[in-house]
């Protein structure tokens, strides 16, 4: 079964609302989890790397003020797209890296949510 | 940096034919890699990996092997079926992020027709 739960999987709001994403292992404590974007019939494009305890890494060109990550514990990472305008709109996926490493495979991934701005 | 190319798509192939699915890489040190799979609307899944040279990654009748002398990572299988049809990805973990972090190709659609 799936170890990582990702929430919502789909949303459709408004231009200028902020809209929050949450990243769950469920089965592992998770002290590293990843961002990622997909754009249409594209790979994924790292976002943000997201410490439990500590501030995320932001890849680059990524505004950190846009698109903000929380991991206030060892299974939950949220990522908030604030003032989401139609650009944002895109396919975000998360992944948790399980440091017994479980499952033999370095990022479990998450189910993606597809978020519209309209 | 490190980077990952494979072939672009989409590759259409009858059902019970034969898949090749091109990738290579150019990395610092020695990457693990990785196959990945995505369905449509899902996350990746992972399909295959390879940790070192020769090694060969299998499952589900999907095979790559990790070449370090051409520096590629094949996928193929023998006999695909409609249910194979989805977006393939080729990735590899940098070694200087202590094989942390994943890097991805462009991703290959497969269109498998009965």
């Amino acid at each position: 079964g799936a170890v990582v739960s990702q929430h919502p999987s789909w949303v459709i709001c408004k231009s200028g609302t902020s809209v929050k994403i949450e990243c769950r292992s469920l089965d592992f404590q998770a002290t590293t989890m990843f961002w990622y974007r997909q754009f249409p019939k594209q790979s994924l494009m790292l976002m943000a790397t997201s410490n439990e305890g500590s501030k995320a890494t932001y890849e680059q060109g990524v505004e950190k003020d846009k698109f903000l990550i929380n991991h206030a514990s060892l299974t939950l990472s949220t990522l908030t797209v604030t003032s989401a305008h139609p650009e944002d709109s895109s396919f975000y996926i998360c992944s948790a890296r399980d440091p017994a490493g479980r499952h033999n495979q370095p990022q479990h991934f998450g189910d993606g949510t597809r978020l519209s701005i309209l | 940096g490190d980077s990952v190319t494979q072939m672009e798509g989409p590759v259409t192939l009858s059902e019970e034919a034969f898949l090749t699915i091109n990738c290579t890489y150019t990395a610092t040190g020695y990457p693990s890699l990785f196959w990945y799979v995505q369905y449509p609307g899902e996350g990746l899944q992972l399909l295959l990996k390879a940790t070192k040279a020769d090694d060969k990654g299998s499952n589900k009748g999907f095979e790559a092997t990790y070449r370090k002398e051409t520096t590629s990572f094949h996928l193929e299988k023998g006999s695909v079926q409609v249910s194979d049809s989805a977006v393939y990805f080729c990735a590899l973990s940098e070694v200087n992020t202590g094989f942390q972090k994943l890097v991805f190709g462009t991703g290959t659609r497969l269109l498998v027709s009965p």
